[in-house]
């Protein structure tokens, strides 16, 4: 089974609009952290949030935050307010314990498109 | 600049030939992950080192391939007889860790290797 899985491979957004992007994994393990990254065309990572599987409350940073749903296994990103530079590709990923390390899997992303 | 380098930013080779990246990591960060990105993908984790100590390295990661961090600082990558089939983004990302939890990764802005 796939450990991240994000079925959007592009999605389009009207500028100052809010968009949702979907995330789920898959874990037997109870302590886990999701994060989304962004990736512009430049191809630099760029964190976004963060969201531990013990934290209580959704996370949030400045526009950006995580629906976190734990019983469904999502993990969404909510874009409110979009802008132009918010085009890139968008990675969901997630750290679990694998062997000692904390392991992190990546989804295969999705491309948002931000129209004018 | 503080954050994480890579060097070169693009490397072309030909078939069979030796090629060696560098990751500088944040100064003070003690965990280092080497990730290859292809097209249209996200990264795929490679190899991890905790200060010099190698502790993970991925299936993915064929006999061709070594990876060094001496003095727990920068690393490099090696890959030898290189195959069309390496071409791909190298990307580093280093995070500061304990024993039990890490951080996120921040990540340097890649290698694009392309074997002719």
């Amino acid at each position: 089974a796939q450990k991240i899985t994000q079925t959007q491979p592009g999605m389009f957004v009207q500028e100052k609009e809010a968009v949702t992007l979907d995330c789920t994994y898959d874990t037997s393990d109870p302590s886990y952290g999701l994060f989304w990254y962004k990736q512009p065309s430049s191809g630099e990572m760029i964190f976004l949030i963060y969201q531990g599987s013990y934290d209580q409350q959704n996370a949030t940073e400045g526009r950006y935050s995580l629906n976190f749903q734990k019983a469904r296994k999502s993990a969404n990103l909510v874009i409110s307010a979009s802008q132009l530079g918010d085009s890139a590709m968008y990675f969901c990923a997630m750290r679990e314990p694998s062997g000692g390390y904390q392991k992190v899997t990546f989804g295969t992303g999705t491309k948002l498109q931000v129209i004018p | 600049d503080t954050g994480v380098s890579q060097n070169p930013r693009h490397k072309i080779t030909k078939r069979g030939q030796n090629v060696t990246f560098r990751c500088d990591p944040i100064s003070e960060h003690n965990r280092l992950y080497w990730y290859r990105q292809t097209l249209g993908q996200g990264p795929e984790f490679l190899t991890y080192f905790q200060n010099e100590a190698q502790l993970e390295k991925s299936r993915l990661l064929s006999d061709r391939f070594s990876a060094e961090r001496p003095k727990g600082s920068f690393s490099t990558l090696e890959i030898q007889r290189t195959e069309q089939g390496d071409s791909a983004m190298y990307l580093c990302a280093s995070s500061l860790g304990s024993t039990t939890y890490s951080n996120e990764q921040f990540f340097g802005p890649g290698t694009r290797l392309t074997v002719l």
